[in-house]
């Protein structure tokens, strides 16, 4: 079975640019989450996404955003590119829709490294 | 607030000798608690959960509630077993809230 796949792995861009991430999920997986990691602070929870509805938003600014498609597969934009931005980015996808006060296990991809210049 | 802390960026033992990587949290809640292991140049993975109570590769973890603690344990260390290790709270809709990680060495 494939693992969560994640494009481009590798990505530079220019401050005030805008750039799009990919994840596809592994085959069955509605659940896909997305994580910023950084050096300085470590993993954090951009938000999630179950059957194309944003269930759930960490504390980033507005510029972040996703969406999920009838595919599971899901994008993130982040939009006028700041050279803060540069992170790892991670999806990974989870076979259940957990609810509320709930996680299932988390798959994760190897990420694309975003870097900004 | 919802908070991991990992207090150990680095932990360096001897092959065989017994290893403990710590992890305290703050949630008001019942936690689910996860530890993901991350090899070099591997994906991140789910190593155990604290409600499936099993071992995986030779590392338990406990749920202390009282200490709000969830730290990693494992009797003998073995080389394979250097990478990085995150403790992870999940409060739910798949949304897990990472440690710092703590960085696992050990030493021939």
């Amino acid at each position: 079975k494939a693992g969560v796949t994640q494009t481009p792995r590798y990505l530079i861009k220019t401050r005030g640019q805008q750039v799009t991430l990919s994840c596809s999920p592994i085959s069955g997986h509605r659940s896909v989450s997305w994580y910023q990691q950084t050096p300085g602070q470590g993993l954090q929870f951009l938000f999630e996404y179950f059957s194309e509805t944003q269930r759930n938003k960490g504390n980033f600014p507005g510029r972040f955003s996703g969406r999920q498609f009838s595919n599971s597969r899901s994008e993130m934009n982040v939009s006028t590119l700041e050279l803060g931005d540069s992170a790892l980015y991670l999806c990974a996808s989870s076979l259940k829709g957990a609810g509320l006060l709930m996680n299932t296990e988390a798959f994760f991809g190897q990420g694309t490294r975003l870097t900004v210049v | 607030a919802q908070r991991v802390t990992q207090p150990e960026k680095l932990l360096s033992v001897f092959k065989g000798a017994p290893v403990e990587l710590k992890c305290n949290y703050s949630y008001s809640g019942s936690p689910e608690l996860f530890w993901y292991v991350q090899y070099s140049r591997q994906r991140l993975q789910l190593l155990l959960r604290h409600i499936s109570r099993e071992s995986i590769k030779g590392f338990t973890a406990d749920l202390n509630k009282g200490e709000t603690s969830f730290h990693l344990k494992k009797p003998f260390a073995q080389e394979e077993d250097s990478a990085m290790y995150y403790c992870a709270l999940g409060p739910g809709y798949n949304k897990l809230i990472f440690g710092a990680g703590t960085r696992l060495a050990v030493h021939p």
